[in-house]
């Protein structure tokens, strides 16, 4: 079963600090991963995307890497924002088109 | 570009009554839309994939007579959660997938009462 993980649940970090979220999958054979994140009550929001070619994905602040062979993905942040402040998703396509979604992390950035 | 836009946002319903969410793409065409169903604090499970022109598919342990998917259009997928109970209470996402990802509505929050 095609399975993604995400650990810890939720995560809180003084502002400015730099901080990685993690994710990890079951399925080596995967397709992409794609970066959300969803404040309270709304929809997603796309932060990055990474073909299963790339190991790594960039963005202002943000860097997401893939590592296919260890099933794994992070998400970095970079000198974190309470905007920043938000329930952070990863989501991986296994070949068939639909989005596997992580658990997610909350996180948490403390002025 | 690549603009879902889901309609409404929040509804109240009572018990017995049917509610219809609408997910329109508003810059491209969508052939296919996933409708997703997210818990307090749980993350996103995919219920059914619509196809322009065809029958939805149901994820298993979805009642297909219970969420009515219509996908007539390239530019309209619609849920329709029938004779809604509160335990169908819950927040509904559409989302269509996107030469580079999958682009995602804002969502409806259904509470029925």
């Amino acid at each position: 079963k095609q399975e993604v993980t995400q650990i810890p649940a939720a995560l809180s970090v003084p502002e400015g600090e730099n901080l990685v979220l993690n994710c990890s999958f079951t399925d080596s054979a995967i397709y992409n991963l794609q970066w959300f994140r969803q404040d309270p009550g709304k929809g997603l929001t796309s932060l990055l995307l990474i073909q299963s070619s790339q190991r790594e994905q960039t963005s202002g602040r943000l860097n997401a890497s893939l590592d296919k062979s260890s099933g794994r993905s992070t998400l970095y942040i970079a000198a974190s924002q309470p905007g920043d402040s938000a329930t952070y998703l990863c989501a991986a396509v296994f070949g068939n088109e639909k989005l596997t979604f992580g658990t997610g992390t909350r996180l948490t950035i403390i002025p | 570009g690549a603009v879902v836009s889901q309609h409404p946002s929040r509804v109240i319903c009572k018990s017995g009554t049917s509610v219809k969410i609408e997910c329109r793409s508003l810059d491209f065409q969508a052939t296919t839309m996933f409708w997703y169903r997210q818990f307090p604090k749980k993350s996103l499970m995919l219920m059914a994939t619509s196809n322009e022109g065809s029958k939805a598919t149901y994820e298993q342990g979805v009642e297909k007579d219970k969420f009515l998917i219509n996908h007539a259009s390239l530019t309209l997928s619609t849920l329709t959660v029938t004779s809604a109970h509160p335990e169908d209470s819950s927040f509904y996402i559409c989302s269509a997938p996107r030469e580079y990802g999958y682009t995602f509505g804002s969502g409806t929050r259904l509470t029925v009462v």
